[in-house]
């Protein structure tokens, strides 16, 4: 079965630091863009990030960048998202998904999400 | 970016009615647009890729049509499990932005 479980979500202080791991397991995760997607409370679905199958390609959205870093090692199946200067308006559900093509070179629709881990930034 | 529009934000239906959403793009998208359901306090879930293909194992009563950068997404006849928020969401540039959804009750 495929499956994507993310771990790492706690409650920090704003201006901390957190850092969230996804495992996959029941497909080749090293041939599959995957992505990070959170979910403010109430809120639709916001994209964050990507990374290619490789890991070589890095993208963030505009509000992310210069504070968290998606990376991967695929010889773990496993996917992180680092994240530093934590604000109050990062709190939400953080989604692992992956990209539906294999080996794709462009965005792809996202086909697989894990349950997600809560990142509540609050002093 | 890309900006999406969907309408109606909510709808409320009967059991068996068709009902219809409709997402528009500020640019031509060409036909890089997804159709998610997001059921109460569950993971959002692909329904419809491409515009039109109907993801494996989603029930035929879900479909969806369009391109450039009108679009719209089809319940044919309205289940009860059905109900939830759905989301447009296009990949045809980066950000891969979701629309704001629609919320279908009874």
């Amino acid at each position: 079965e495929v499956q994507l479980e993310e771990s790492g979500g706690r409650l920090v202080q704003p201006g901390g630091s957190l850092r969230l791991s996804c495992a996959a397991s029941g497909f080749t995760f090293s041939s599959f863009q995957m992505n990070w997607v959170r979910q403010a409370p109430g809120k639709g679905p916001e994209w964050i990030s990507y990374i290619s199958d490789s890991g070589s390609d890095t993208y963030y959205k505009d509000s992310v960048k210069g504070r968290f870093t998606i990376s991967r090692d695929n010889a773990k199946k496993s996917l992180y998202l680092q994240m530093t200067n934590l604000r109050v308006d990062d709190t939400a559900v953080y989604y692992c998904v992956r990209g539906k093509l294999e080996m794709a070179t462009i965005l792809n629709p996202f086909d697989v999400w894990g349950q997600g881990t809560l990142v509540s930034v609050s002093s | 970016d890309v900006q999406l529009t969907q309408s109606p934000s909510s709808l409320s239906a009967s059991v068996g009615d068709r009902v219809t959403i409709t997402c528009q793009a500020s640019q031509d998208i060409s036909n890089s647009l997804n159709w998610y359901q997001q059921k109460p306090g569950k993971v959002p879930k692909l329904l419809i890729y491409d515009a039109s293909n109907l993801e494996e194992g989603v029930p035929s009563r879900f479909s969806g049509s369009g391109s450039e950068t009108d679009f719209t997404f089809t319940i044919s006849s309205l289940q009860p499990e059905d109900i939830g928020t759905y989301y447009c969401q296009q990949y045809d540039d980066l950000p891969p932005d979701f629309g704001p959804g629609t919320k279908v009750d009874l």
